[in-house]
């Protein structure tokens, strides 16, 4: 987990508000991810970015938003769109350039449990 | 498309007994492979990955895995396993003309060793 935070740990909604989930990493990569988890689906991808100030939507990105301001920020917002964000949201990051901490390698942070209430 | 399965959800192996969780892959032009592991309330730890070369890869805590190209796995194995190797292990596989694009992963394996 080293290199990436994500904040809060723990997080509840309640129904028709937004929450913003943060994820910070200082290993200089330049591409970011963000995933959600549920049991027995594996791990499937909501939106990442390549490099800042640009995002691609993942397999299920309706419902979420992100920004990339800083290389070294991603934050994403569950918005009240999203029928059923109660999941494990996980952030991970990777960097191709030769030189840096796991080139070609995704890293992950601890994650933070969205339980909308 | 890419894709990697995890053909079991569930391997129950005795402690001090050999473990293997296998992966099969699909991917486009030659893989980049991954093992991750994930315990309870955790992210995902970094195991070992293939890239090119040597066809067996050594990772942390004693754990390898075998790239077969003719069968597209990379079967993540351990000689002697330990009851602290319980946990959530995930496959990913990304091609290597692929850029720096998000990893596709398989849906999970649930190793319990049991003493």
């Amino acid at each position: 987990d080293g290199g990436i935070t994500q904040s809060p740990k723990y997080l509840f909604r309640k129904e028709g508000q937004n929450v913003t989930l943060s994820c910070e990493q200082n290993l200089n990569h330049d591409a970011m991810y963000w995933y959600r988890q549920d049991p027995g689906q594996g791990l499937r991808l909501i939106y990442y970015s390549q490099i800042v100030n640009d995002f691609q939507k993942g397999d299920i990105a309706e419902g979420y938003s992100v920004s990339r301001e800083k290389k070294e920020s991603f934050p994403l917002t569950v918005t009240s769109a999203q029928k059923n964000p109660t999941a494990f949201y996980l952030c991970a990051s990777s960097s191709q350039r030769e030189g840096i901490v796991g080139t070609d390698t995704q890293y992950f942070g601890p994650g933070t449990r969205l339980t909308v209430l | 498309a890419q894709s990697v399965a995890q053909p079991e959800d569930q391997v129950n192996v005795a402690e001090g007994n050999p473990l293997t969780v296998k992966c099969t892959y699909s991917v486009s032009g030659n893989p980049y492979l991954f093992w991750y592991v994930q315990y309870p309330n955790r992210g995902l730890q970094f195991l070992l990955k293939y890239i090119t070369g040597d066809n067996l890869v050594k990772g942390s805590y004693g754990f390898e895995a075998e790239f077969n190209k003719s069968q597209t796995s990379f079967h993540l194995k351990k000689p002697s396993a330990l009851v602290s190797d319980s946990a959530l292990y995930f496959c990913a596989v990304r091609g290597s003309n692929s850029g720096n694009t998000p990893l596709v992963f398989g849906k999970g394996t649930r190793l319990s060793v049991i003493a």
